[in-house]
Order: structure tokens, then C-alpha cells, then sequence
């Protein structure tokens, strides 16, 4: 089984709509991220928790909201879908073990928002 | 922006020849990593080099790191065709304790 999962992978929704996409890790790490990728720009940081009471904005965090309900999941909430924000959404997960911070990935989630 | 920036963008070689991608970011680091996607999937690890390292191999892979540029490369010697995929250097600033990402070299290796 995959150590960070991703529900679902593929979601089309009508603008206006709230939608929530959810990541789970087996892994035991503290740190989950949500990132957003569009072709062209690469990798952008949408949400990032360090641990279950700690929760931060990335770079580009307005119009999405995050939940992290245990220590294994990880939620990404779009409040009210537009169509700009249709990409590719991943979950992350790392354990900053030794001071690195290297980041296991899902499979992503494929969103397009009519 | 603190994110590394890949070159070139994209690169397309015969199989069996070096692949060589760059990076350079703009913040001192704790460390650099490379990441490797096969299109549409997530990012897979593949190498990281400490602040205080110079070279790392791994495999086919060598990855080069001079501070004092700025800049990072990845060599993937004797490609073949299943190496081609998206390279992504990201950077880890130890003041925040988070990765930021590069747009990402598409390397292309045809048969």
C-alpha cells in the first residue's frame, strides 16, 4: 500500500461548489504540506503543518483552507471553487529527521473546476 | 522568490548519452535535494547534498554543489529511455524548516 494517499485522484466541479480533497500518510511524520502544480510555475506551497496543532499559509493560501484532523491526515478545502484554480493538487509528508527535510509525495489529485 | 530555478527548461537526448540540469537559488541552504516526476505523478526523491558537501553520486547520478554561485547541477549518465521525466531541485532554508521548488527540467530520452 502507498504510504501517502490521495482521495480523490481526479474531480471535476462547477464554480461556486466547496470540495474537499483529503490526504492520508502512513509514515508517521509529523509534516504534511499541500501543494497546488500549474504547468510552467512548477511546485507552489499552499498550506504546510508541522504537527496537529500547528497549521501555516504558504505562498499561495487565499481561497483554500486546510484541516489537519490527526497526526495521518491532511485536508484541502477549496470554499468556493473558481476556475483559475484548476491543477494538479499533492500531498506531502516529511519527518525533518536530522534537520532534512525531505518530502514523500502522493499521487496527486487532478482538479478541474468549470 | 527563494525558489531554485532549473536549466534549461527542457532537454531532449539519445539514450546513452549525459543528461546535465542546473540550478541556482538565492538564499543561503541547509541542503539541496533533486526530485524526479513521471508525467502527472507525484514527486519522487532522489539525492540530497548538505551545505557542506561538494559532490554526491548516487547510481547514475551526480550532483554538484558550490555555494559560493549559487547553483547546484545533475548529471544522469548513460540515460535511457525511462529516465525521462521532470527533475525539480528544491532548497531547504534551515531558518524555516521547508522546501521551496524549482519549475522543473523536462528531459526527454528518446530510444
Amino acid at each position: 500500500d502507498a504510504d501517502v494517499t490521495q482521495t480523490p485522484r481526479n474531480r471535476i466541479t462547477k464554480t461556486g461548489k466547496r470540495i474537499m480533497l483529503e490526504c492520508s500518510q502512513t509514515k508517521g511524520h509529523d509534516r504534511m504540506y499541500w501543494y497546488r502544480q500549474d504547468p510552467g510555475l512548477g511546485l507552489r506551497l499552499i498550506y504546510y503543518s508541522f504537527d496537529v496543532k500547528d497549521i501555516n499559509k504558504g505562498e499561495i493560501s487565499d481561497g483554500y483552507s486546510v484541516s489537519r484532523q490527526a497526526q495521518a491526515k491532511f485536508s484541502l478545502s477549496l470554499e468556493s471553487a473558481i476556475p483559475n484554480q484548476t491543477a494538479l493538487y499533492f500531498c506531502a509528508t516529511s519527518d525533518f529527521g536530522g534537520g532534512q527535510e525531505t518530502q514523500y509525495f502522493g499521487p496527486g489529485t487532478r482538479l478541474l473546476v468549470l | 522568490s527563494q525558489q531554485g530555478e532549473e536549466d534549461p527548461q527542457a532537454l531532449s537526448i539519445q539514450e546513452g548519452e549525459n543528461a546535465t540540469m542546473n540550478c541556482s537559488y538565492k538564499t543561503s541552504i541547509n541542503n539541496l535535494q533533486w526530485y524526479r516526476q513521471n508525467s502527472g505523478r507525484g514527486l519522487v526523491h532522489l539525492i540530497l547534498i548538505r551545505s557542506n558537501e561538494r559532490e554526491k553520486h548516487s547510481g547514475r547520478l551526480r550532483v554538484t554543489l558550490d555555494t559560493s554561485k549559487k547553483s547546484s547541477s545533475l548529471l544522469i549518465t548513460a540515460s535511457r529511455a525511462a529516465d525521462t521525466a521532470s527533475y525539480f531541485c528544491a532548497t531547504d532554508n534551515s531558518t524555516l524548516g521547508r522546501l521551496y521548488f524549482g519549475r522543473g527540467t523536462q528531459l526527454t530520452v528518446w530510444p
